[in-house]
């Protein structure tokens, strides 16, 4: 199963880029990568998915290398809103075929904006 | 607001007791996730449901069981409850497209307080 590793904090000042990074070496040929933003006493939230290369939606990007070893969520221009804590999930529900998947969530990176 | 409904908000027990928690998934998705969070183990993933059956199987105690019963909904059945079972319990849910890995939506959680 593919164990996933973030940094335990980050902090930043607001406006600035934020990238916090995921390494999951063991992943596998069918796994995706999602990241999962969590405010506290409320359930998380998705952010972004993605498979390899580079993947943008409205609120984030994400850089996935070719060996998919690893992957960074970018934040561009945070802001205070964006203290959470942000989750690199590395799984897939379940294969066709029967065999049984499985979803692994890192510890989470509790990013702290600061004015 | 997810659309995942979850009940009851808030639970206190004692050691020895079996409990239920309950999860109504968004209108048309047919895939349930339950997953623990505690302090000090993070966002555990415990089971998955697609349709009525089990698809996914992560870290769950024997002492606990789910459903997913035919209008979708989902419990979670936690026996023999240990002080330690005392956590925020989540559940998701995913139309299930059997397409990589669906975005999952997270309902409020259940806190569980075990005495």
């Amino acid at each position: 199963l593919a164990k996933t590793t973030q940094p335990i904090s980050m902090d930043s000042y607001e406006g600035q880029e934020v990238n916090i990074t995921c390494s999951h070496n063991n992943i596998a040929t069918n796994d995706y990568i999602t990241w999962y933003q969590q405010f506290p006493s409320q359930g998380p939230r998705f952010i972004i998915q993605g498979y390899k290369t580079k993947v943008t939606n409205e609120v984030a990007s994400l850089f996935i290398p070719a060996d998919r070893k690893s992957s960074t969520l970018s934040l561009p221009r945070v802001s205070l809103s964006d203290t959470a804590v942000y989750y690199c999930l590395v799984g897939r529900l379940y294969n066709y075929g029967g065999s049984q998947g499985n979803l692994i969530f890192g510890k989470g990176t509790k990013l702290s904006v600061k004015p | 607001d997810s659309g995942v409904t979850q009940t009851p908000k808030h639970l206190i027990t004692a050691t020895g007791q079996r409990v239920t928690l309950r999860c109504s998934p968004r209108s048309g998705d047919l895939s349930v996730y339950w997953y623990q969070q505690s302090l000090d183990q993070g966002l555990q993933f415990l089971i998955q449901y697609y349709n009525g059956e089990e698809r996914a199987k992560g870290n769950i105690l024997e002492r606990f069981s789910a459903q997913q019963f035919p209008d979708l909904h989902s419990e979670l059945n936690l026996s023999s409850l240990e002080l330690g079972d005392s956590a925020l319990y989540f559940c998701a849910s995913s139309v299930a497209t059997g397409q990589g890995q669906d975005t999952q939506y997270f309902g409020p959680g259940t806190r569980l307080t075990v005495l």
